[in-house]
């Protein structure tokens, strides 16, 4: 079946250091959404990426979606403490691919910030 | 608050037991999601509700559980004679009919079954 994999698994970095997490699924997909989670809460959408190629920026976040639609990124600039947490990306294979909003979940980066 | 709703927040049971638990969707949402997320682990989806309508069903909702959104408004999930490995959390999300997988999650139900 379909899967989508999220790497790396955790992240620790020091305050004001970037950091980058990479989605990539095994099918091509029609879109895909970021998510954060922080600890005790639960997913809080960030962003839709549905065109190939398309880049997004939401502040200090960048989000990618590749080419082929089946892979993306998020990379935060100079992180802060209240980026901590888990980030998911969920891919869709849309109507065409069959998909009633079935999202496709990552396994999730955790990401710690270290004051 | 106009957010996706979930009653309730926590319930611990005894292994055996039957539980419900319930979801209010962004009041003009018609489309209704139920995921169940494990430590460690993203979102899984269970089912999905297009109005009162239960469109689609994940192989992992077995015949111990059911949902039911019967006025296309709030849903909610029963799971019959709970096991051990049914402790998780319970997710409910939401979204519209033109942008399906622009989901909304609630704070979920953490079930725990003893």
């Amino acid at each position: 079946g379909q899967q989508v994999m999220q790497i790396p698994q955790y992240q620790h970095v020091q305050e004001g250091e970037d950091f980058t997490t990479y989605c990539n699924s095994s099918t091509t997909l029609s879109n895909i959404q970021w998510y954060k989670q922080r600890p005790g809460g639960h997913p809080v959408f960030l962003i839709q990426l549905v065109k190939s190629g398309e880049v997004k920026k939401q502040k200090r976040l960048t989000f990618q979606f590749g080419e082929a639609k089946k892979n993306s990124s998020l990379h935060i600039t100079a992180t802060q403490t209240t980026d901590v947490g888990t980030y998911f990306c969920a891919g869709s294979k849309g109507f065409y691919g069959g998909s009633q909003g079935n999202l496709i979940f990552g396994k999730g980066t955790k990401l710690s910030v270290k004051p | 608050d106009t957010g996706v709703s979930q009653d309730p927040r926590h319930k611990i049971t005894k292994r055996g037991q039957n539980v419900t638990f319930r979801c209010d969707p962004i009041s003009e949402h018609n489309r209704l999601y139920w995921y169940r997320q494990t430590l460690g682990q993203g979102p899984e989806f269970l089912t999905y509700f297009q109005n009162e309508a239960q469109l689609e069903k994940s192989r992992l909702l077995s015949d111990r559980f059911s949902a039911e959104r019967p006025k296309g408004s709030f849903s909610t999930l029963e799971i019959q004679r709970t096991e051990q490995g049914d402790s998780a959390m319970y997710l409910c999300a939401s979204s519209l009919w033109g942008s399906p997988d622009t989901q909304y999650f609630g704070p979920g139900t953490r079930l725990t079954v003893l």
